[in-house]
């Protein structure tokens, strides 16, 4: 599976949008997006994930370039229960599910 | 659906003594993950089965660490003897997979583990 680079840290302001990237230069051509978030002290919670197209639910937009190289993750309006650790990872789709955690990114909201 | 349901929350034990961890995961779910979090290394993924088959244990860090999944709806992490390093929170997390599938994992509440 493709590494992924974030950045350790980012404030947002409450009510702001919070646009968090994530670089992934090596990807493969069938290797998906995913993102999670982990909440201080709980497990981690699925987000979104995508394959080169843009994807929006109802927690989040993801945002993957042409090139499949980077991606953002937006959270339209930030509040402070959004403040936790965001993990960006990237791997192929198939029947068993394995995830690689990285270091993610801490994502303060401050009022 | 009560989602994935681990225990114990919290265990507190000597060095030396045998802990064991347990997880039910999701009903219907044919995949099962066992991750183990500390501060200094995150999240690691110590063992998956699938169909409740051991598909990659390449993550346990020694023959201390043994995993089971007896049927679909039980799945236990043990370790014995344990050691003060052996101390973090042990994540179970299941899913349901299939050929081409864009599997999401839904994780437990963790059990926060304490060798003194």
């Amino acid at each position: 599976d493709a590494k992924t680079t974030q950045p350790p840290s980012m404030d947002c302001a409450e009510g702001r949008a919070a646009n968090l990237p994530c670089n992934h230069s090596t990807i493969s051509g069938n290797e998906y997006v995913y993102w999670y978030r982990q909440i201080h002290s709980q497990g981690p919670q699925y987000i979104i994930h995508g394959l080169k197209n843009n994807e929006t639910n109802e927690m989040a937009s993801l945002i993957i370039t042409e090139d499949r190289k980077s991606s953002t993750l937006i959270l339209p309006h930030a509040t402070l229960r959004d403040t936790a650790v965001y993990y960006c990872i990237v791997r192929v789709a198939g029947n068993t599910g394995k995830l690689i955690f990285g270091q993610g990114t801490t994502l303060q909201v401050k009022p | 659906d009560a989602g994935v349901i681990q225990s114990p929350r919290h265990e507190v034990t000597e060095m030396g003594q045998e802990v064991t961890l347990r997880c039910k995961p999701i009903s219907g779910h044919n995949s099962l993950f066992w991750y183990r979090q500390t501060m200094m290394r995150g999240l690691e993924l110590l063992i998956y089965f699938n169909n409740n088959v051991p598909i990659d244990d390449s993550g346990m860090p020694e023959d201390r660490f043994s995993a089971k999944m007896p049927n679909a709806s039980f799945s236990t992490l043990k370790i014995q003897p344990s050691e003060p390093r052996d101390s973090a929170v042990y994540f179970c997390a299941s899913s349901w997979g299939g050929t081409g599938r864009n599997e999401k994992l839904f994780f437990g509440s963790g059990t926060q583990l304490s060798v003194l």
